[in-house]
């Protein structure tokens, strides 16, 4: 079956631009994962969703950084106002469990200029 | 924060060799889990093992974990030129929900 999908798969923007990033998780998945990947800090978590909620967005760097998801499905991550250091890959995931297996997209490779 | 240290941080060995990877941790866990990553992208989920596990294996890789040193390793044997990846640990923590957390991983070349 068909995987996670995210879009774009490479996003170039200028500095203080808004940006939205889409993830397509599996079909039945209930739960939804972002993550940054960058040179310096590694892979890190930034929020997740157990339906359309997100009972932990300990992760998200400032509160530039918001996500949703609707129909518990379609997850869109938004950075408002970006800065040079938002430049990395934000990875999506979803699992099927709340516990376990997750399953990842290709990623958004994000650069700001 | 990392939860996980790993090391070596690269790797290089020839076909058909073994390579081994250490994973240590901080925090008490639910699972450790190993992912493999090509060319900076996506991650694919390469094996699980629980807390109350100690060896665990899965075709050509086996996972170890010691709960009581907070650590882990990943083997694969008998490697091919395919295998080249990087490889991070990431562990779920109960308390912390289902998110994990990602080791620095270890960059693995192997020469044909």
């Amino acid at each position: 079956g068909a995987g996670v999908s995210q879009s774009p798969s490479n996003k170039v923007t200028e500095k203080g631009k808004d940006v939205e990033l889409r993830c397509d998780p599996i079909s039945g998945h209930t739960a939804l994962y972002w993550y940054r990947q960058s040179l310096g800090q590694g892979l890190e978590f930034l929020i997740y969703f157990q339906g359309n909620s997100a009972p932990d967005k300990s992760g998200l760097p400032s509160d530039r950084f918001s996500a949703e998801r609707t129909g518990g499905s379609v997850s869109t991550l938004t950075i408002q106002r970006t800065q040079q250091e938002d430049s990395a890959v934000y990875l999506c995931a979803s699992s099927f469990y709340t516990s376990g297996e997750q399953y990842f997209g290709p990623g958004t490779r994000l650069t700001v200029t | 924060s990392q939860q996980g240290e790993e090391d070596p941080q690269a790797l290089s060995i020839q076909e058909g060799e073994n390579a081994t990877m250490n994973c240590s941790y901080k925090t008490s866990i639910n699972n450790l889990q190993w992912y493999r990553q090509n060319s900076g992208r996506g991650l694919v989920h390469l094996i699980l093992i629980r807390s109350n596990e100690r060896e665990k294996h899965s075709g050509r890789l086996r996972v170890t974990l010691d709960t009581s040193k907070k650590s882990s390793s990943l083997l694969i044997t008998a490697s091919r030129a395919a295998d080249t990846a990087s490889y991070f640990c990431a562990t779920e923590r109960g308390a912390a929900g289902n998110k994990l957390t990602f080791g620095g991983g270890t960059r693995v070349l192997v020469k044909p």
